[in-house]
């Protein structure tokens, strides 16, 4: 089966500007997870949905993160306006439902970078 | 405190070496416990899950201790291909976020020819 894909790879922006970065979860995964891991800090958990609802978003930083899943399928999560402690990067996970079925069992995209200057 | 602690590292081992990583982990609600390995700019990767009686899988063991809140991993016969960051990780009982992970910092392991 195809990975957890994210886009993009790497982003450079300024202070103050808008970046979007998507996450493709496997297909059928009802669990999708944002975490992020800033310069020599652990990686962080940012917030979870399931299927479309978000689940849990107690580690979003502040609001000027938002994440969406629209129709239960890819997600965003956009930063605006980007500041310096913003930089980092940015993983997606997704997981099947249920306990039994391994919903703790976590497949990480490779994770977007992003560099704020 | 951080919630989860790790011995950084580096560990720096010749191949063949046994060496063994710690954890501690500071909330006694945690519910599951695993090791992750990253490699260099890539994505964490579920090495195993680590049960109460202690587990193995080739070369790799792992061992919970719930009254002392401590996780361990033992590798056996190091390889070059070991070489990356351990990730210690747990989840909280409660609620339906199975998937809500805390990492500890990881330690990093260079296994050298």
């Amino acid at each position: 089966e195809a990975g957890v894909t994210q886009f993009p790879s790497h982003s450079v922006i300024e202070k103050g500007q808008t970046v979007t970065l998507r996450c493709d979860p496997i297909s059928g995964h009802d669990n999708l997870y944002w975490y992020r891991r800033v310069m020599g800090k652990e990686i962080k958990f940012l917030l979870h949905f399931v299927k479309e609802s978000k689940q849990d978003e107690s580690g979003m930083p502040n609001n000027r993160f938002l994440a969406e899943r629209t129709g239960g399928t890819y997600s965003t999560l956009k930063v605006q306006p980007a500041e310096l402690e913003d930089s980092g990067v940015y993983f997606c996970a997704s997981s099947r439902s249920g306990l039994a079925s391994g919903a703790n069992v976590l497949t990480f995209g490779a994770g977007s970078r992003l560099t704020v200057l | 405190r951080k919630e989860v602690e790790q011995d950084p590292g580096p560990f720096n081992v010749p191949e063949g070496a046994t060496v063994a990583f710690n954890c501690t982990y500071s909330n006694s609600a945690s519910q599951s416990f695993f090791w992750y390995r990253q490699d260099c700019r890539k994505e964490p990767k579920l090495l195993m899950s680590v049960y109460s009686s202690g587990n193995e899988d080739g070369r790799f063991t792992a061992q919970l201790n719930r009254a002392s809140q401590y996780i361990s991993l033992l590798i056996r016969d190091s390889k070059l291909s070991d070489s990356a960051t351990y990730l210690c990780v747990v989840t909280h009982a409660g609620g339906t976020s199975y998937g809500k992970l805390t990492f500890g910092q990881g330690t990093i392991l260079t296994v050298h020819p």
